[in-house]
């Protein structure tokens, strides 16, 4: 069974600290996806990361995928309380499964 | 954007009734999933369905559960005799092929009573 590791699991900051979440794996994905889910909706993408050591800007928020292509991390930069959301990451083996692996998720709280 | 859609929305229903839950994905895609999340947890993957059939199912996917591509449109997933646990929200999913991204639906919240 393929594990996504993400940590924290919560974090709670104030408006205009920049934190760092971390998706880890012991397996190697041949590319992993970061999705924001509002309660009650369904996960929407925010960034696909395919090559090991990409990254990838989305405004604030930095994507990077590790050399070996078992982590990410996404970095936000003075967070807004409009970031305040569930963060999951997603693996994609692309094998005969043809379907992703998700991470625990991590809840972030954005005080203003 | 083509969306991917569900319906209902929110499905009641009680201890041992069947359920089906429906999903039409983007027209053009080829392959298409079902994953699950109970309330506070990660979303899990159930099925994966390509070429009328099922590719991969996981081992919360039991004989309890079947999934349905009826008239090319539509894509069901149906739970025969629910239980309390099965209680959670419920994601179609599609892709038009591999390896790109997976569009999700917006869920049906499924509780069982």
């Amino acid at each position: 069974t393929q594990l996504l590791e993400q940590s924290p699991q919560f974090l709670s900051i104030q408006e205009g600290e920049n934190l760092t979440v971390y998706c880890n794996s012991s397996s190697v994905f041949s590319s992993l996806q970061w999705y924001r889910q509002e309660p009650g909706e369904g996960p929407v993408l925010l960034v696909t990361v395919v090559t090991g050591g990409e990254v990838k800007k989305l405004k604030r928020l930095t994507f990077q995928f590790g050399d070996a292509r078992k982590d990410s991390s996404l970095h936000i930069t003075a967070a807004q309380t409009g970031d305040t959301g569930l963060y999951l990451c997603a693996g994609d083996r692309d094998t005969g499964r043809r379907a992703l692996t998700f991470g625990s998720g991590t809840r972030l709280q954005v005080q203003p | 954007e083509p969306e991917v859609t569900q319906t209902p929305s929110h499905q009641v229903t009680q201890m041992g009734q069947e359920v089906i839950l429906r999903c039409v994905p983007i027209s053009n895609h080829l392959y298409f999933y079902w994953y699950r999340q109970i309330l506070g947890q990660k979303v899990e993957f159930l099925v994966s369905f390509y070429n009328n059939e099922i590719s991969e199912k996981s081992e919360i996917f039991d004989d309890q559960f079947s999934v349905e591509r009826p008239d090319g449109s539509n894509f069901t997933l149906k739970i025969r005799s629910t239980k309390l646990e099965d209680s959670a929200m419920y994601f179609c999913a599609s892709r038009p092929g591999t390896p790109t991204r997976e569009y999700f639906g917006p869920g049906t919240r499924l509780t069982v009573t």
